[in-house]
């Protein structure tokens, strides 16, 4: 079956080390999405791009970087880890459909669990 | 900006009873509208997915209702069973993207 994968799926970092958490999916989608999930707050989303040439920041984007590096490849990047970045990271996918309503929906990948000490 | 709230947050219930998890949220300005499951420490798995243009979608025991004017869903389990114990999670599409609740934690007693 298709699938949404990330590696790794837990690390355990140092404060100010560069961390790079990798996205990739074999479903086709042209949509992907980072997102990080805290307890008590939910999931928010960090970036997301809609094809290879466009990124756009999400609702905390502050601290990440992100690079498409291809339709199946979604990198999410943290220059300088910082202890409050302890989270689980996920990434998802969704796929364009024709006509109007583009919007469907969208597909998760198992996780990763980021902890900054 | 959305806000989407769910209620309740946690709930325990006896194998086999049927029940609602229900989700608002304030803008009913929305595409679509979407439940997962979370079972612990593991990912999301998509379980409905409801259009703005449409009022309900079922799978299995699954039913999920949308009326956006009033800005809520409900999703209703029946027949229950322990294996239904996760974390299910309500989210809608709207301009600025998916926006999540904090989902409610639901235990099926054996």
């Amino acid at each position: 079956d298709a699938d949404v994968t990330q590696t790794p799926r837990n690390r355990i970092t140092k404060t100010g080390k560069r961390i790079m958490l990798e996205c990739s999916q074999t479903k086709g989608h042209d949509r992907m999405y980072w997102y990080r999930q805290d307890p008590g707050l939910g999931l928010r989303l960090i970036y997301y791009s809609f094809d290879v040439k466009d990124i756009n920041k999400g609702e905390i984007s502050d601290g990440y970087s992100v690079s498409r590096q291809a339709q199946a490849k979604f990198s999410l990047s943290l220059e300088s880890a910082i202890p409050n970045q302890t989270a689980l990271y996920f990434c998802a996918t969704s796929g364009r459909l024709s006509g109007p309503s583009s919007y469907n929906e969208q597909f998760f990948g198992p996780g990763t669990r980021l902890t900054v000490l | 900006k959305q806000e989407v709230t769910q209620i309740p947050a946690a709930l325990s219930v006896p194998e086999g009873e049927n029940l609602v998890l229900n989700c608002s949220f304030t803008d009913s300005a929305i595409y679509n509208l979407q439940w997962f499951r979370q079972d612990p420490g593991k990912g999301l798995t998509s379980l409905l997915l409801i259009q703005s243009s449409q009022r309900e979608q079922t799978s299995g025991r699954l039913n999920a209702s949308l009326d956006k004017s009033s800005g809520r869903s409900t999703l209703y389990i029946a027949a229950s069973q322990p294996g239904d114990s996760a974390t299910y999670l309500c989210a809608v599409r709207g301009a600025d993207g998916l926006t999540f609740g904090k989902g409610t934690h639901l235990i099926i007693q054996p």
